[in-house]
């Protein structure tokens, strides 16, 4: 149990283009999902947490118009890339959390943007 | 504030010897911690946790860690090391009960290098 699944695996997108990613909880309902950025061979980044049908909370640093992050069902949150650019080249990976208060996160697969 | 120090970037074993991982943190609540596992291009798998309950917490395959709040250490150790073992281990931190009530921070992770 407690799988969440990513979509896209591996996206590759041109400049100033948009790319949206999924993050799926299979199994359980998520309540809270994240949103993490990971640079090569660093570590895991929070970026926003979002909660099933409010508006994403972001950490700060991240611009909230350029990482669109949309929590409408239980089960799924979207990340929106808008307007990539080569440095937004990253590894993104989301994590879920179930309706109890005291839950662990689980984590995704993650998802590889390259920005061409 | 929270912080993770993981004090060893790279560590390099032989297989079948030990391995011992270093985590440090600073919490301003009782924390909760954790050991994550990342294989090349892969998402985090939990290895194990400690919330408050039983210092020496066992984990996945094999392996352990033991929570020393005088030392705030939380180190992660095998006793014979495989050559699946070799990965990206990440010390997390959460300052809530069950690591759902924060957002987690991580360490910047070391890397296992298992030798033949």
């Amino acid at each position: 149990g407690a799988v969440v699944s990513q979509h896209p695996s591996r996206v590759i997108c041109k400049s100033g283009t948009s790319v949206k990613i999924e993050c799926r909880s299979l199994d359980f309902q998520a309540t809270t999902m994240f949103w993490y950025r990971q640079f090569p061979k660093q570590s895991l980044m929070l970026m926003a947490t979002s909660n099933e049908g409010s508006k994403a909370t972001y950490e700060q640093g991240v611009e909230k118009d350029k990482f669109l992050i949309n929590h409408a069902s239980l089960t799924l949150s979207t990340l929106t890339v808008t307007s990539a650019h080569p440095e937004d080249s990253s590894f993104y990976i989301c994590s879920a959390r179930p309706g109890q208060v005291f839950s662990e996160q689980y984590f995704g697969p993650g998802t590889r943007l390259t920005v061409t | 504030a929270q912080s993770v120090t993981q004090l060893d970037s790279h560590v390099s074993v032989s297989e079948g010897t030990p391995v011992l991982l270093r985590c440090n943190y600073s919490s301003s609540y009782s924390p909760s911690l954790f050991w994550y596992v990342q294989h090349p291009n892969k998402g985090l798998q939990l290895l194990l946790k400690y919330t408050s309950a039983a210092t020496l917490v066992k984990g996945i395959n094999g392996f352990e860690a033991e929570f020393k709040k005088s030392e705030t250490s939380f180190h992660l150790t095998k006793p014979s090391a495989h050559m699946s073992d070799a990965a990206e281990y990440f010390c997390a931190v959460s300052g809530g009960r069950g690591g759902g009530y924060q957002k987690v921070t991580f360490g910047i992770g070391t890397k296992l290098q298992v030798i033949p």
